[in-house]
């Protein structure tokens, strides 16, 4: 069974860091391009950064480019984003995702239950 | 950017009823559009991939159509599981722009 877990969320001042983590099990990681998404309360999705499944090419949404951090480490199967400078309207919930890839669309497949980032 | 206009915004309808939604990109994204399921509190859920290819294990009532930059998905003989908020996705530009969302309530 393919699991997701986040971890890291919790409450941070205007101004802190966060450390987010993302645990995969059931399929290996080192085959998948990954993302994190967000989602603020009561709002939609937000795309915030993707990166490669060999680290090599990273994006990131114009929101958070120059704060946000994305990296991997296949041997440990896990994903991670470090957030700095983190600002009122970085509150959401943050979903780690894979990238499902039909030889041309791509997709997101598998999602993680989420973890919220309270910035207060 | 590639923005993704939904519409409606959110609707009401009844167990049975078939329901459409649209969702428009700013520009040309081929067939590169996929849809997700939301329900309260939980994770999305992709539905449709491809702007037609059904999810493995999603029900053959939802239905997606559409290339370029109009799209559509449609439920048929919408259940009470159903009701919740519907996202469609761009995944022509690494930018990965979802659209704002629809919310099926009863």
């Amino acid at each position: 069974e393919v699991q997701l877990v986040e971890s890291g969320g919790g409450l941070v001042q205007p101004g802190g860091s966060l450390r987010l983590s993302c645990t995969i099990s059931g399929f290996s990681l080192s085959s998948y391009g990954m993302n994190w998404v967000r989602q603020a309360p009561g709002k939609g999705l937000e795309w915030i950064s993707y990166i490669s499944s060999s680290s090599r090419t990273i994006y990131y949404a114009d929101s958070v480019k120059g704060r946000f951090s994305i990296s991997r480490d296949n041997a440990k199967n896990s994903l991670y984003l470090q957030m700095n400078s983190l600002k009122d309207e970085d509150t959401a919930v943050y979903y780690c995702v894979s990238l499902g890839d039909s030889g041309g669309p791509k997709y997101f497949q598998h999602w993680g239950q989420g973890t919220l980032v309270t910035v207060s | 950017d590639i923005l993704m206009t939904q519409s409606p915004s959110s609707l009401s309808a009844s167990v049975g009823d078939r329901v459409t939604i649209t969702c428009r990109a700013s520009q040309s994204i081929s067939n590169y559009l996929n849809w997700y399921q939301q329900k309260p509190g939980k994770a999305p859920k992709l539905l449709i991939y491809a702007a037609s290819t059904l999810q493995s294990g999603v029900p053959s009532r939802f239905s997606g159509s559409g290339s370029g930059t109009d799209f559509t998905l449609t439920i048929t003989s919408l259940q009470s599981e159903d009701f919740a908020t519907y996202y469609c996705q761009q995944s022509n530009s690494p930018l990965f722009t979802f659209g704002l969302g629809t919310k099926v309530e009863i």
